[in-house]
């Protein structure tokens, strides 16, 4: 059975750099593309970037491009979502997602990572 | 960046009534590349349909997806209490894939 856990709820401080992740199993995790969704009450489901873990191809949304790194281990089958300095505006729910074989279909998703930002 | 827009936001109906429920893109979407996905509370999105038309695995017969270019439909017949929740359909197609809004199915 394909499984994707993430990390913990977060909370946090404006500013404040911050690195979630996600455990993959029940697949070869290097021969899929994982990826990032987040999820707010006035945007909805935002798709933020993919990775593909066998050689780090990764591709970023143009509105999360530099804003956030996602990363992989591959020895540890897991996957990353990191920020350098966090904003209020990143309070979100945060997904992570496997992209099947026909394209970037979602899969398979995590249970989702709640990440608050407040001072 | 392709625009998906669902309609109704919200559809009240009753178990055992039809829903049909409608994505427009912005631009055209070729088929191969729209998926819908349905969301309860509390709960990660799950894949229902991907190639607009094709049930992911374990999904029920009842649902079925339909449409091409810039109109899709999906369709569940004689609703039961568990599929009250909100649906988005997604294009992956072109960069950046993006999700509709949602519209929600609830319990009239």
């Amino acid at each position: 059975e394909v499984q994707l856990v993430q990390s913990g709820a977060e909370v946090k401080k404006p500013g404040e750099s911050l690195k979630i992740s996600c455990k993959g199993s029940g697949y070869r995790f290097s021969n899929y593309w994982i990826g990032w969704v987040r999820q707010t009450p006035g945007k909805g489901l935002e798709w933020m970037g993919i990775m593909y873990p066998g050689d780090s191809d990764t591709r970023y949304s143009p509105s999360f491009q530099g804003q956030v790194t996602i990363s992989a281990d591959k020895s540890i089958t897991t996957a990353y979502l990191q920020w350098s300095s966090l904003r209020a505006s990143d309070t979100a729910i945060y997904y992570c997602v496997r992209a099947g074989t026909s394209g970037w279909v979602f899969d398979s998703w995590g249970q989702g990572t709640l990440v608050s930002v407040s001072s | 960046e392709i625009v998906l827009t669902q309609s109704p936001g919200t559809l009240s109906l009753s178990p055992g009534e039809r829903a049909t429920l409608s994505c427009r893109a912005s631009q055209s979407v070729g088929s191969t590349y729209l998926a819908w996905y349905q969301q309860k509370p509390g709960q990660a999105p799950r894949l229902l349909i991907y190639g607009a038309s094709i049930r992911a695995t374990g999904i029920p017969d009842r649902f079925s997806g339909s449409g091409s270019v810039t109109d899709f439909t999906l369709t569940i017949t004689r609703l039961e209490p568990e599929d009250f929740a909100v649906y988005y359909c997604q294009q992956f197609g072109s960069s950046p894939c993006t999700f509709g809004q949602g519209t929600k199915l609830d319990i009239k």
